[in-house]
């Protein structure tokens, strides 16, 4: 039972380049979430889903697309990435907000 | 829009101390709030939930207080070690229909034990 992983762990891109974030996690919730998190800011929500096939806008979602095609699998997409999409990166599953370690973002 | 402070952004104590740490949030309309503890480099792991019918949660050494008509919570935290360092946040579920009921994260209060 691994929880929830992301990977990758770390990347850095330069601007204007896309990327796919991939969250995963082994405990048939049907609720996931991405999170942003900068320093001083707390977590940020950009998007989440309630179920497969479903995904809906956070609270910073510009920039960001995301698709839940299988239940285990939540991916969050950067299509053109911009240096203020520099943060760290966490998903979560479950309404008890089950975290994964986080993807360090760089983008230059 | 809900507002989640805590205060103070850091915190150091020495080893065996008792402490509180603090969380205010705007919108006493909330459905829970919930304790995280984030470790350097680390994802969040939840602590405590307390729910807005609830006045307190205790697990271990750790309690947790809500006054929901006031718009505040508090990590109570006994005999304090130096594994008890890291960053605690809370964050409150809005009271509202429909689906997820996103959280409104504080931006934490980084906690230092000394030995």
């Amino acid at each position: 039972n691994a929880g929830v992983t992301q990977t990758p762990k770390f990347r850095v891109l330069k601007t204007g380049q896309s990327m796919t974030l991939l969250c995963a996690q082994d405990m048939n919730h049907e609720y996931m979430y991405w999170y942003r998190q900068d320093p001083g800011m707390g977590l940020r929500l950009i998007h989440y889903s309630v179920g497969e096939g479903t995904t809906a806008k956070g609270e910073v979602p510009d920039g960001y697309n995301v698709s839940r095609l299988k239940k285990q699998n939540f991916l969050l997409g950067l299509e053109s990435a911009a240096p203020s999409q520099t943060s760290v990166y966490f998903c979560a599953s479950g309404h008890e907000q089950y975290f994964g370690p986080g993807t360090r973002l760089t983008v230059t | 829009k809900q507002e989640v402070t805590q205060i103070p952004a850091a915190l150091s104590v020495p080893e065996g101390e008792n402490l509180v740490l603090n969380c205010s949030f705007t919108d006493s309309a909330i459905y829970n709030l919930q304790w995280f503890r984030q470790d350097p480099g680390k994802g969040l792991t939840s602590l405590l939930l307390i729910q807005s019918s609830q006045r307190e949660q205790t697990s271990g050494r750790l309690n947790a207080s809500l006054d929901k008509s006031s718009g505040r919570s508090t990590l109570y935290i006994a005999a304090s070690q130096p594994g008890d360092s890291a960053t605690y946040l809370c964050a409150v579920r809005p009271w509202r229909s429909g689906s997820a009921r996103q959280l409104t994260f504080g931006s934490g209060t980084q906690l230092t034990v000394l030995p």
